[in-house]
């Protein structure tokens, strides 16, 4: 069955700290996707990315990275340069066969709490 | 830009009442889809459909049903609201086909005393 583990619930860092988001998932697929979002305060959720299960390369975005091992079936997030504007709960979602291809399946969430 | 428009971001209602939550897109999607999110529990899926008058359960739809009238508008219903059913709840649309990123609303906080 398919799983979505964020170990971390809550993280506190200092502004201009990176920071390392960690995301667990299994599932029986060979085809899947993977996908990360935010939620600020305001509630609404914002997606940032998307990563299929044959793409491992990293990706990276301004300050924002991604690491996919399907060795170690991770796909884990680093924020570089923490900023008080990053402060949300984060979550890390899985998309395969298993779940409904059209459905996303979540993670219980990170809240990340950047310090000014 | 899309767009993802809930009709309240806080509701109060009373245990027993029949509650409504609508959901409009404006993107034309076919996929929309109604989530739960708890403290701890992250996001679970309550309902969710593929096109117009068809609908599907998701992981949670005990004490939940759904409309879908329309393409942009799908419905939350609460036929009987009841103290466990107080969350946050959240709509979002996608394009058909598979493993597609979801588009969110901005969330309605429900409360049922």
């Amino acid at each position: 069955a398919q799983k979505v583990t964020q170990a971390q619930t809550e993280i506190s860092v200092v502004e201009k700290e990176d920071v390392t988001l960690d995301c667990v998932y299994e599932t029986r697929d060979t085809t899947y996707y993977l996908f990360w979002y935010k939620q600020p305060p305001s509630g609404e959720l914002v997606f940032l990315i998307r990563r299929n299960s044959f793409d491992e390369q990293n990706e990276i975005s301004g300050r924002y990275s991604w690491n996919f091992q399907k060795s170690t079936s991770s796909f884990n997030f680093t924020i570089t340069a923490s900023q008080v504007v990053d402060s949300a709960v984060y979550f890390c979602a899985l998309s395969a066969a298993e779940t409904g291809a059209n459905n996303l399946f979540f993670g219980t969430g990170t809240r990340l709490t950047v310090i000014p | 830009d899309v767009k993802v428009t809930q009709s309240s971001r806080y509701l109060v209602k009373r245990t027993g009442e029949k509650v409504f939550l609508e959901c409009v897109q404006d993107m034309d999607h076919e996929n929309m889809f109604w989530y739960r999110q708890d403290p701890g529990l992250g996001l679970r899926l309550i309902y969710f459909s593929y096109d117009v008058k068809m609908k599907e359960k998701g992981d949670i739809p005990e004490g939940y049903s759904v409309s879908r009238e329309k393409k942009e508008r799908f419905s939350l219903i609460l036929e009987s609201a009841s103290t466990n059913q107080t969350s946050m709840y959240l709509c979002a649309s996608s394009l058909s086909g598979r493993y597609n990123e979801q588009f969110f609303g901005p969330g309605t906080r429900l409360t049922v005393l």
